[in-house]
């Protein structure tokens, strides 16, 4: 049962154009949304949340919108960079107070080219 | 700030072997979780510990994988005997556990392949 689900295994976009991925969920207890990005051979790194009181939230190049209703959000990376290459996964929690529980989709690779 | 560390990076072993995993989360992080992430598939959690004590254990094979995080601090993940679908990427992240931040912080992780 994938209860986060990201159904673009890939995905290819021109340097200084926009990258949008999406994600999908089913757990309507999932309350905060969070996007890793993964470079090959190191760890997921934290990229940018959102919380479901929310529909969008911005940090520089990066906007996560959230779409509760369609339980769908999206990551917007405006312009896109070469270094923005990686895999990027879409994980959720339910609110638990402190720590999270994270059930994460498969991941997108995402493919700047110049 | 140091990250979460992790050893070995790579570990190449035969079936029914046995294999141990160490992790150092980032200082002052109460939680600590162990994730399996199986090649192309995203991480899938195993086992969540709040400082020494075990939080969420339920998706851990107990008849073959085992873990303790003795004085809250590092932890040890073991796997005896392994089978050749434990091959994966074994991720340590930790929390700091303040209240509305839900961030997990990742190590490196230790590439585990069974032959």
């Amino acid at each position: 049962d994938q209860q986060v689900k990201q159904n673009s295994p890939s995905l290819s976009v021109q340097e200084g154009r926009i990258s949008i991925l999406n994600c999908d969920y089913t757990n309507s207890m999932f309350d905060y949304f969070l996007w890793y990005k993964k470079y090959p051979a190191e760890g997921p790194t934290f990229l940018i949340s959102i919380s479901s009181i929310k529909d969008k939230n911005e940090d520089g190049r990066f906007t996560v919108f959230l779409n509760k209703s369609a339980k769908h959000l999206s990551l917007h990376i405006v312009p896109s960079q070469p270094g923005d290459s990686a895999v990027y996964f879409c994980a959720a929690t339910p609110f638990t107070g402190t720590a999270s529980k994270l059930t994460f989709g498969t991941g997108t690779r995402l493919q700047v080219t110049l | 700030e140091a990250g979460v560390a992790q050893s070995p990076r790579y570990k190449i072993i035969e079936k029914r072997q046995s294999v141990a995993f160490w992790c150092n989360p980032i200082s002052g992080h109460a939680t600590l979780y162990w994730y399996q992430q199986i090649l192309g598939q995203g991480p899938k959690l195993l086992i969540q510990f709040q400082n020494n004590g075990v939080v969420d254990d339920s998706q851990l094979p107990k008849d073959r994988f085992s873990a303790e995080r003795l004085k809250g601090v590092d932890s040890t993940l073991k796997i005896q005997p392994a089978k050749l679908e434990d091959s994966a990427v074994y991720l340590c992240a930790s929390s700091l556990d303040s209240t509305g931040t839900y961030e997990q912080y990742f190590g490196p992780g230790t590439r585990l392949t069974v032959t």
